[in-house]
């Protein structure tokens, strides 16, 4: 089975700082997504990015970009120039592009981002 | 174009009761996922719905059921309610049963007591 590790339970940085976010993963499969969620306090979950496991190039979205290390299974989430309205629960989930588990997302335990103005 | 919703906002059950949850997906999609979230952790896979058909499911018991409706919509059942199952209960919508682009509505927050 597929697990998620997010190893830091809470974060902080300065407001316009830039933060990394931890995740590690586990899986069997070759071929896989990589996706990062971002929960603000009694908010709905919103994807900030996503990363194709085939794919070479580290997905960036803005200020928001990813570190994917295939072979170590790591996925960390860099938010450059930190605004106030970053501060939420960030989650790394992870979901097979096929098989049986196709569809599935399995999630890590978050982690509490806290902004500093 | 209106996002995936979800109803009721909040509820509160009695220990050994029945509930019913809602989810309308986002416009064009014709996929619903169900997760449920403890306090302070991270979603759990409950099911999946594609073509009003369960494809996918997680480790939960069979008080939990589900159902997809020609428009897509989705209903999330539990019986004989325990407070274990007191979480938010995300619902997520998405195209052809795609790990990607899961778009997640506000939830409902279930309390059982």
């Amino acid at each position: 089975a597929q697990t998620v590790t997010q190893s830091q339970p809470e974060m902080s940085v300065q407001e316009a700082e830039t933060v990394t976010l931890s995740c590690t993963y586990d899986t069997s499969e070759s071929d896989y997504y990589l996706f990062w969620y971002k929960q603000p306090p009694s908010r709905q979950m919103i994807l900030v990015i996503r990363q194709e496991a085939y794919k070479q190039q580290n997905a960036t979205e803005n200020r928001f970009s990813v570190n994917f290390q295939k072979a170590a299974k790591s996925f960390s989430l860099k938010i450059s120039d930190s605004q106030l309205g970053d501060a939420a629960m960030y989650f790394c989930a992870y979901g097979d592009a096929g098989g049986t588990s196709y569809g599935k997302l399995t999630f890590g335990q978050g982690t509490i981002l806290t902004v500093h103005p | 174009d209106a996002g995936v919703t979800q109803s009721p906002t909040h509820l509160i059950k009695t220990r050994g009761q029945q509930v019913t949850l809602r989810c309308s997906p986002k416009s064009g999609h014709d996929t619903v996922s169900w997760y449920q979230q403890a306090l302070g952790q991270g979603p759990q896979f409950i099911f999946q719905y594609y073509e009003e058909e369960e494809r996918q499911r997680g480790n939960f018991p069979d008080r939990f059921s589900g159902h997809q409706f020609p428009n897509y919509s989705s209903e999330l059942n539990v019986n004989a309610l325990l407070l274990g199952d007191s979480a938010l209960y995300l619902c997520a919508s998405s195209y052809e049963r795609g790990a990607y682009e899961q778009y997640f509505g506000p939830g409902t927050r279930l309390t059982v007591t």
